[in-house]
């Protein structure tokens, strides 16, 4: 069964920590893409990726870098990790329409 | 300005009919989705429209009016495992030049005995 999965589950960090949050898909899609959720918020895009070895960013971008080493994993990486980064963080795949994506099951991260 | 807006809450009765509304000004438009996302779980597609229109898939079905930059998604019959949170996104054009989705806050649904 096509599935994006995530890890870790939970993480809890401290300020000015580095964290590297993984997804991995086996969907076959193109697209990959990070979002947060902050309690009672919609979800942000952070980054995104169309293609291995290349990423794009989102409309949050700062604070955060994202690596796609292959077509099945990207990965979001905070260098820094700062208080106002705790939130839940999706993963997600879509093929090239977008219309469509398929979430992870979401990293909670905690930093304090 | 910009953006997609969603109500926060919305209450109905199990057996009857739920209308969640999503209003939208986006730069560019190239479709917009529903999702539903329960407590502490991932959003899940339900549907996506581009045309105007009703586009009814049973149990949950779409509303779309571009020229309003209105949408609903309707749900008949309901359940109490219809209580989650629903997500309006908008395809929209980003400064980079490719398409990507916007998301309304959610409107968080209970459905009432």
């Amino acid at each position: 069964e096509a599935a994006v999965t995530q890890s870790p589950r939970s993480k809890v960090a401290v300020t000015g920590g580095k964290v590297t949050l993984s997804c991995h898909q086996t969907n076959n899609h193109d697209y990959m893409y990070w979002y947060r959720q902050d309690t009672g918020h919609g979800l942000r895009l952070i980054h995104y990726s169309y293609v291995a070895d290349s990423t794009e960013k989102g409309d949050i971008p700062d604070g955060y870098k994202a690596s796609r080493p292959s077509q099945e994993n990207f990965s979001l990486i905070l260098e820094l990790a700062s208080l106002s980064q705790t939130a839940v963080y999706f993963c997600a795949s879509s093929d090239l329409g977008g219309d469509e994506q398929y979430f992870g099951p979401g990293t909670r991260l905690t930093v304090l | 300005g910009q953006g997609v807006e969603q109500p926060d809450n919305l209450m109905s009765v199990e057996g009857t009919f739920a209308r969640v509304n999503c209003t939208y000004s986006t730069s560019g438009f190239n479709g917009l989705s529903w999702y539903q996302q329960r407590e502490g779980h991932a959003p899940v597609f339900l549907s996506y429209v581009v045309l105007d229109g009703l586009k009814d898939s049973g149990h949950f079905s779409t509303f779309l009016s571009r020229s309003n930059g209105y949408s609903y998604l309707l749900l008949t019959e309901l359940q109490i495992k219809d209580s989650a949170s629903y997500l309006c996104a908008v395809r929209d054009l980003a400064s980079s030049g490719s398409w990507q989705l916007i998301f309304g806050s959610g409107t968080q649904l209970t459905v009432m005995p």
